[in-house]
């Protein structure tokens, strides 16, 4: 069975700096990816999935994330940290039939001034 | 595209009582839809995979009984907290997914916050 790891439970960047949130996945096969944000007391919006393709993927709010085979990672990016991008962060993985995703443990990211 | 909605966001009741939650897909059909518990500051708990039109797939150490799931069409799946009790206080969030976008992506509603007195 697939399955995800996040090591970052929380991080804290500054306003204006760059962020990297790690994800490791676990699959016999290449998974499709998935990277969604959670604000306090919503539902989860997606930035971004990786099916196949280009192993540079980019997503909205300025996210990007890249998936590495040899590493069994699809790291998250953004070059430059808002305010508003402090929120929960999931990084999920999906496989071919009529399963659910399987989500990690969540990123948390606090943005300071 | 691809908008999922929940009724209500919140809801308060009475211990014993029943509440149901509505998920919507608004833009799309769906085939599928999930639901899950989240916990404060704690990832998705799956309870069950809900399909169109056949009983739902509840996960191990779900209630059928407690928690009812019906997906009586392509755009609706409800869920049913049946004698509801302070323990079941709770995020729930479906989702569904979008067969006539992409296969495999889940797109999540809001979310809906039950409190049980």
């Amino acid at each position: 069975a697939q399955s995800v790891t996040q090591p970052d439970i929380h991080i804290t960047v500054s306003e204006g700096a760059s962020l990297e949130l790690r994800c490791n996945y676990s699959y016999g096969a290449t998974p499709y990816l998935f990277w969604y944000v959670q604000s306090p007391g919503q539902g989860l919006q997606l930035l971004l999935k990786y099916f196949s393709g280009d192993t540079l993927v980019q997503g909205i709010k300025g996210f990007e994330a890249e998936f590495k085979r040899s590493q069994s990672s699809f790291n998250l990016r953004k070059p430059s940290v808002h305010w508003s991008d402090a929120a929960e962060y999931f990084c999920a993985v999906g496989v071919p039939g009529n399963t659910p995703l399987v989500f990690g443990k969540g990123t948390r990211l606090s943005v300071i001034a | 595209g691809a908008v999922v909605s929940q009724h209500p966001s919140w809801v308060i009741c009475k211990s014993g009582t029943s509440v149901k939650i509505e998920c919507r897909s608004l833009d799309f059909q769906a085939t599928t839809m999930f639901w899950y518990r989240q916990f404060p500051k704690q990832s998705l708990m799956l309870m069950a995979t809900s399909n169109e039109g056949s009983k739902a797939t509840y996960e191990q150490g779900v209630e059928k009984d407690k928690f009812l799931i019906n997906h009586a069409s392509l755009t609706l799946s409800t869920l049913t907290v049946t004698s509801a009790h302070p323990e079941d206080s709770s995020f729930y969030i479906c989702s569904a997914r979008a067969v006539s976008v992409d296969q495999e992506t889940q797109y999540f509603g809001p979310g809906t916050r039950l409190l049980v007195l």
